[in-house]
């Protein structure tokens, strides 16, 4: 275990389901990320929270929705998905500082859960 | 564009040999730049990170170079093993909040 949980590890969802993917971390750290890794292409930014507050929202289709309740917990909620939605979804934490500044540290990923969508 | 380019096309090299690999990028201006090695069916882990002031930076069999001028980041591995095959992920840290942005990768294969 790298100190980030993801569940589920497997997810099969039809287009017209409602789920939820969690993300737990115990790290300490105050910043969260999630990731869309699909076949062949980079792993596309999704979500940054930073201190439970939402701080970039990358374009990303309404039909996924984040939450972030507290430091240590964040959930993707998922809706009328498409097939081209199907991927392995990456949670990430790290150490930041508050507020938009740069301060490097290395991320702590999940093992991530493989969506796919029917 | 903004792009950010590592090859493609698998890396095969024999054991013991050095594997380098490359991470070019345009169109950015990282203040720091990090490589993770990602394992089929895992998510990413950390290695390295050089920030934009550093030429070089070592950790055990492992050395990361950062020309900001070439836009370029290579990244060594010395005395190469078989369990170092991996996909391997060079990421730009753009932005605030220890945003990443991340290359496709490179797959490294070392034979015995």
């Amino acid at each position: 275990e790298t100190g980030v949980t993801q569940t589920p590890r497997h997810l099969v969802m039809g287009m017209t389901n409602k789920k939820s993917l969690k993300c737990e971390q115990h790290l300490g750290h105050n910043a969260m990320y999630w990731y869309k890794q699909s076949a062949k292409k980079p792993l596309e930014l999704m979500f940054v929270y930073s201190l439970e507050e939402r701080v970039e929202n990358n374009s990303v289709p309404s039909r996924f929705s984040p939450e972030c309740p507290n430091s240590s917990h964040l959930f993707l909620h998922l809706h009328t998905l498409q097939p081209e939605d199907s991927a392995l979804y990456l949670c990430a934490s790290s150490q930041a500082v508050t507020g938009p500044e740069n301060h490097p540290h290395g991320y702590t990923f999940g093992s991530g859960t493989r969506l796919t969508v029917v | 564009s903004q792009k950010i380019e590592q090859n493609s096309e698998a890396l095969n090299i024999q054991e013991g040999k050095t594997a380098t690999l490359t991470c070019n990028y345009t169109n950015y201006s990282p203040a720091y730049l990090q490589w993770y090695r990602q394992d089929p069916g895992r998510g990413p882990v950390f290695l390295l990170l050089i920030r934009e002031n550093e030429k070089e930076k070592r950790k055990e069999r492992l050395k990361v170079t950062f020309d900001t001028t070439l836009k370029q980041s290579l990244f060594h591995i010395t005395a190469s093993q078989p369990a170092d095959s991996a996909t391997y992920l060079c990421a730009l840290g753009v932005g605030g909040y220890n945003k990443l942005i991340f290359g496709a990768g490179t797959r490294l294969a070392v034979h015995p």
